[in-house]
């Protein structure tokens, strides 16, 4: 099945503590991405990839890192979670940047820093 | 900056009816356009994508774009209580930007 997987679904976790959200993909997609949701803001971008080793910053990338080493992981990287990176978040991809690319999105992971 | 704009709602209809859901964008330049229906604590569901002036049509779904008032709509036929969800308007132009979504409710 065509999937986007995130792991882990439920996070619970202190300000501070090092911590990574893995993101597979199983349809060949070059573009990969990651957002955060939160009520009242919607989905914000946090950072995007186009290709391996190929990523850039969204519009709320501070505090975040991702890396691209293979096709199909990209994961999203908390080095010193604060209390304001409590949130939803989805990785998505997509076959190619192109217009008519729609993304299609991973189940989401719960974030709450403490 | 580029702008998608939704009421955040909600909207609410009764069963059996159309709803009509609205967006505007603010990017002229803009080629592609997406709803996505979300469910609570879910994640967004691609469901209608349109890139040209005019209607698509698909099952209860309809698109409509016009690109000279630089607004897309979302209309709902027979509506059904497992509507109810937050739809978010998608708009692309390079970037992919989001509207904040409308929360709709069928009610019974």
């Amino acid at each position: 099945e065509a999937q986007v997987t995130q792991n882990p679904r439920y996070l619970i976790t202190v300000t501070g503590k090092k911590l990574t959200v893995t993101c597979s993909q199983n349809m060949n997609h070059e573009y990969m991405s990651w957002y955060r949701q939160d009520p009242g803001l919607g989905l914000r971008q946090i950072y995007y990839s186009m290709n391996v080793e190929v990523t850039d910053k969204g519009d709320v990338p501070e505090g975040y890192k991702v890396s691209r080493k293979e096709k199909r992981n990209f994961p999203l990287i908390l080095e010193s979670p604060s209390p304001n990176q409590t949130s939803l978040y989805f990785c998505a991809s997509s076959l190619m940047t192109g217009y008519n690319s729609p993304l299609h999105f991973g189940n989401g992971t719960r974030l709450t820093v403490t | 900056q580029k702008e998608v704009e939704q009421n955040s709602g909600p909207l609410s209809v009764p069963e059996g009816a159309i709803a009509s859901l609205n967006c505007t964008y603010s990017d002229r330049g803009s080629q592609s356009f997406f709803w996505y229906r979300q469910y609570s604590g879910k994640s967004p569901e691609l469901i209608m994508s349109i890139y040209s002036n005019g209607d698509k049509e698909d099952g209860r779904f309809t698109a409509q774009l016009n690109k000279a008032s630089q607004y897309v709509s979302l209309l709902i036929r027979d509506s059904q209580p497992s509507d109810s969800a937050t739809y978010l308007c998608a708009v692309k132009e390079g970037k992919l930007i989001f509207g904040q979504g409308t929360t709709l409710q069928v009610k019974p």
